[in-house]
């Protein structure tokens, strides 16, 4: 099962602004879009939006989401230490006929 | 409040079985389909599975298909996931995940973990 492609690592500094990236192709970013997660030590994963961008209720509007082609971005403003964590980008490929995951970002908050 | 809880997770030597379990509860249970994802240690997601509403589609990744499968009972507002034929390298935390445009909830997992 092919898979999302994202940057293992990111960091950056206190206050200031990530933009986390996932590509795929167009059997699966491309039409579907992407969800992204966002996953603490121990803990679930937590939807953080979903594949139409749709943000849920009690996730930060210091979060957004945005797609260009193939490639989905989640951008993070105003860095704080609980956004340190792992995140997923997730979508449907039409291709494979299933569900695929990258393979996740750990954001580092210095 | 959304809830999914699952349960059976354990220890099985290689080549063995193991079922788990997922209730669902807070939510119209026939409307959703519901995911199978595990996550092996200190490893990412792997969408293992999708069964849907009626559980009449369902769909298996590659590394389980014909090993493991997925069933549900709407009368009990519960999801299985048969395991055969484990592999030292199936050992993971196993979630059961509803499907709403995006994997939306999550249960809290159940670790299995497959050694001799």
């Amino acid at each position: 099962q092919t898979g999302l492609t994202q940057p293992p690592s990111v960091s950056k500094g206190l206050r200031q602004t990530a933009t986390l990236t996932c590509t795929g192709n167009s059997n699966n970013v491309g039409n579907q879009g992407a969800a992204w997660l966002q996953q603490h030590p121990g803990h679930p994963p937590k939807l953080l939006f979903d594949r139409k961008n749709n943000r849920p209720s009690g996730i930060s509007e210091r979060f957004s989401a945005s797609r260009s082609g193939n490639t989905a971005s989640l951008t993070i403003t105003g860095l704080q230490p609980e956004d340190e964590a792992d995140y997923y980008c997730s979508s449907w490929d039409d291709s494979l006929v299933g569900r695929v995951f990258g393979g996740g970002t750990k954001l580092t908050v210095l | 409040e959304v809830q999914l809880v699952e349960s059976g997770g354990g220890l099985v030597q290689p080549g063995g079985s193991l079922r788990l379990s997922c209730a669902a509860s807070g939510f119209t249970f026939t409307d959703y389909s519901i995911n199978w994802v595990r996550q092996a240690p200190g490893k990412g997601l792997e969408w293992l599975s999708q069964i849907s509403e009626r559980g009449d589609i369902i769909r298996y990744a590659d590394s389980v298909r014909g090993r493991f499968s997925t069933s549900r009972d709407n009368a009990e507002n519960s999801i299985f996931l048969q395991m055969n034929s484990l592999r030292v390298e199936d050992t993971a935390v196993y979630y059961c995940a509803r499907d709403n445009w995006a994997v939306d909830y999550w249960g809290q997992g159940t670790l299995v973990t497959v050694s001799s």
